[in-house]
């Protein structure tokens, strides 16, 4: 099975900081990544998909590169509904659809 | 509106079974995968179960096969997780979402609360 690493797992950062979050695959996924945000006893929302697609309605502020094996999740400006937990997930293979074990966006 | 709504969850013995039911509405859910999602406790979000839109392929993270089951109504707009010989681990909070393969979870419901204890 293939084994989704994110890191940091947790990240302290303000209001208006670029914030960064990086996610490594097992094996080559191909751009078949997606990135969520999940609010406390929220259901997780999606954010990106295909690595670097912007799903509607999500704000410009957030964008995804990469691709094989190494993915990167950017909020060019973080703003205070953002302090969530962040999950990366590959949906490229036929039986298994894994997600990284998360990264929490704290208040510094 | 699209959405998915989860019922069926509750407090049940080890050992035991529970039926988790999925109500899709505001889409055409045979065009879509459709796939079960838990979160325990404090954890983070554990993929658990997927289905074909024709019901003709189904997979399981491996701490489950043999003991749920996955299956899904077009007719009646619905899916649904059948879970047998519950184990405390299966405690966590159940969601339905709209994905599979190739195709992102886009749409997610509220989740349903499943509690295995005695």
């Amino acid at each position: 099975d293939i084994q989704m690493t994110q890191s940091p797992s947790t990240l302290s950062a303000s209001v208006g900081d670029r914030v960064t979050i990086t996610c490594r695959a097992s094996q080559s996924i191909s751009s078949w990544l997606a990135w969520y945000r999940q609010k406390p006893g929220k259901a997780p929302k999606l954010l990106m998909f295909k690595a670097s697609s912007l799903e509607s309605g999500v704000p410009s502020r957030f964008s995804g590169s990469g691709s094989g094996t190494e993915f990167t999740l950017t909020i060019s400006s973080l703003q205070p509904d953002d302090f969530a937990t962040y999950y990366c997930q590959q949906y490229d293979t036929y039986s298994s659809w894994t997600f990284g074990q998360g990264t929490k966006v704290e208040i510094k | 509106e699209v959405q998915l709504v989860e019922s069926g969850g509750g407090l049940v013995q080890p050992g035991g079974s529970l039926r988790l039911s999925c109500a899709a509405s505001g889409f055409t859910l045979n065009n879509y995968w459709m796939s079960w999602v838990r979160q325990a406790p404090g954890k983070g979000l554990e993929w658990v179960a997927s289905i074909k839109q024709d019901g003709s392929e189904i997979y399981y993270v491996d701490s489950v096969k043999g003991r749920f089951t996955m299956s899904r109504d077009n007719a009646k707009n619905s899916v649904h997780l059948q879970m047998n010989s519950l184990r405390a681990e299966d405690t966590a909070v159940y969601y339905c979402a709209r994905g599979g393969l190739r195709y992102a979870f886009d749409i997610w419901g509220q989740g349903t609360k499943v509690t295995v204890s005695s």
